[in-house]
């Protein structure tokens, strides 16, 4: 199966400040789809298909990468960007999901 | 508006089984897949499998085969899944998420606690 590490595992931003997370894939992967979910909460569709936002995402997000590599960036990160942020692959079965990375905001 | 209506929460003794189930509405129940995925205390996400309800063919992640059984009823739109033998392990939030191209609509999540 295809193994998603994703990192940092915690990432720690202030307001204002431009994040990134990445994702990297055991295999190559056709795209990378992102949730985020906060506690308490199902997952949200966050990014789809490497690149597009999902309904109601702020255009402060964005996401790219190809192959083994990808990544979800925050231009200015808000306070209610605070979550856990999963990649998962969708190119082979099993479908997986990284481990996620916690973003919060100091 | 697409929704996924899921069951509440179980409470069941090891080596039972639970059968949860996830009600769709607002779209054509027999046109997507409709997938399982686990999430254990403070963990991380893990897929089960899936099944499509237009011809109840499905998919499992080998970990969980004869662990999960996966059944749709299309006249109630609605899809279930049966965990048996349960251990400590299988103590869990449970998400029904369709499957488009990605998973964009997710149910509420089922508690399953297994305790003696």
């Amino acid at each position: 199966q295809i193994v998603l590490s994703q990192s940092p595992a915690i990432l720690s931003a202030s307001p204002g400040e431009k994040v990134t997370m990445t994702c990297r894939a055991s295999s190559s992967v056709s795209y990378m789809h992102w949730y985020q979910q906060k506690p308490g909460s199902s997952p949200k569709p966050w990014i789809y298909a490497t690149s597009n936002l999902a309904s109601g995402v702020p255009a402060r997000f964005s996401g790219s990468g190809s192959g083994t590599s990808y990544s979800l960036t925050i231009s200015r990160v808000e306070a209610e960007d605070a979550a856990t942020y999963y990649c998962q692959q969708w190119s082979s079965n099993p479908r997986t999901f990284g481990g996620g990375t916690k973003l919060e905001i100091k | 508006e697409v929704q996924l209506q899921q069951s509440g929460t179980v409470l069941a003794r090891p080596g039972a089984s639970v059968k949860m189930s996830c009600k769709a509405s607002g779209y054509s129940f027999t046109s997507y897949w409709m997938h399982w995925v686990k999430q254990r205390p403070g963990q991380g996400l893990e897929w089960i499998g899936a099944i499509y309800p237009g011809n109840s063919d499905t998919s499992y992640n080998q970990k969980f085969k004869g662990k999960a059984k996966l059944t749709a009823v299309t006249s109630a739109s609605t899809a279930y899944m049966e965990l048996s033998s349960l251990t400590n392990e299988d103590s869990a939030v449970y998400y029904c998420t369709r499957g488009a191209r990605y998973f964009d609509v997710w149910g509420a999540g089922t508690t399953v606690t297994v305790s003696s």
